[in-house]
């Protein structure tokens, strides 16, 4: 079984609508990273979280990660065509400041 | 943020051959991973890189398909060997940097006939 589901699977928004995508684990997180990566490219870093609770934001982007550090979320606040591209979440599991665990991503597309 | 270079950026391959993936970064890291996402798919882990060690392969991954080197601290080859359509992905390394922060390069594009 997938170790870090994100939801939705994909998503299309209207420019100028926020919108929220999570990332979910059965594990305790040590670090949760939010990518986001453009088609067949790679993965831009935009955020990591460590503490519960924490939340950060960068331009209209705002992740949080929750305080049992086990979710988190992602908000775009007025989404822009530039927003589109795949959102990836990856967590540091074991601890050890190594190798990242995956989801499966989130497509998104912000139409015009 | 560090430069993460990778090459080839893209590369259309046939069966049976092997390609060698380079990853050069402009600091020196104890060490490198190397990723694979599959069409549609997220990323795993091939392995991480030491140097000055043999490569550590995560579980399905062996190293006489993927052969890695490590020969100083800011660079790594991947070789895909013995090429077939199913090791058409896309091929990433990353390296950890200052702030904890796993940074990836841009990635090589493999297509197997």
């Amino acid at each position: 079984s997938q170790e870090l589901e994100q939801s939705p699977q994909s998503l299309i928004v209207q420019e100028g609508k926020n919108l929220t995508i999570n990332c979910t684990s059965s594990k305790t997180l040590y670090g949760l990273y939010w990518y986001k990566q453009k088609y067949g490219e790679g993965l831009i870093f935009l955020m990591m979280l460590q503490k519960g609770g924490e939340e950060k934001s960068h331009e209209k982007i705002t992740a949080k990660l929750d305080e049992k550090k086990q979710q988190s979320s992602l908000h775009i606040t007025a989404s822009q065509p530039s927003h589109a591209g795949i959102y990836l979440c990856g967590a540091d599991i074991s601890g050890a400041n190594s190798k990242l665990t995956f989801g499966k991503g989130i497509t998104l597309s912000v139409r015009p | 943020s560090a430069v993460i270079s990778q090459k080839p950026s893209r590369d259309i391959c046939q069966r049976g051959t092997s390609l060698t993936i380079q990853c050069q970064v402009d600091s020196q890291v104890t060490m490198m991973f190397w990723y694979r996402q599959q069409p549609g798919q997220s990323l795993t882990l091939i392995a991480t890189a030491n140097q000055g060690s043999e490569a550590t392969y995560e579980s399905g991954f062996v190293i006489d398909k993927f052969p890695i080197s490590r020969p100083n601290l800011t660079f790594s080859t991947l070789t895909v060997s013995n090429m077939s359509p199913e090791d058409s992905s896309i091929y990433l390394c990353s390296v950890y940097l200052q702030g904890g922060i796993q940074y990836f390069g841009a990635g090589t594009r493999l297509s197997v006939l």
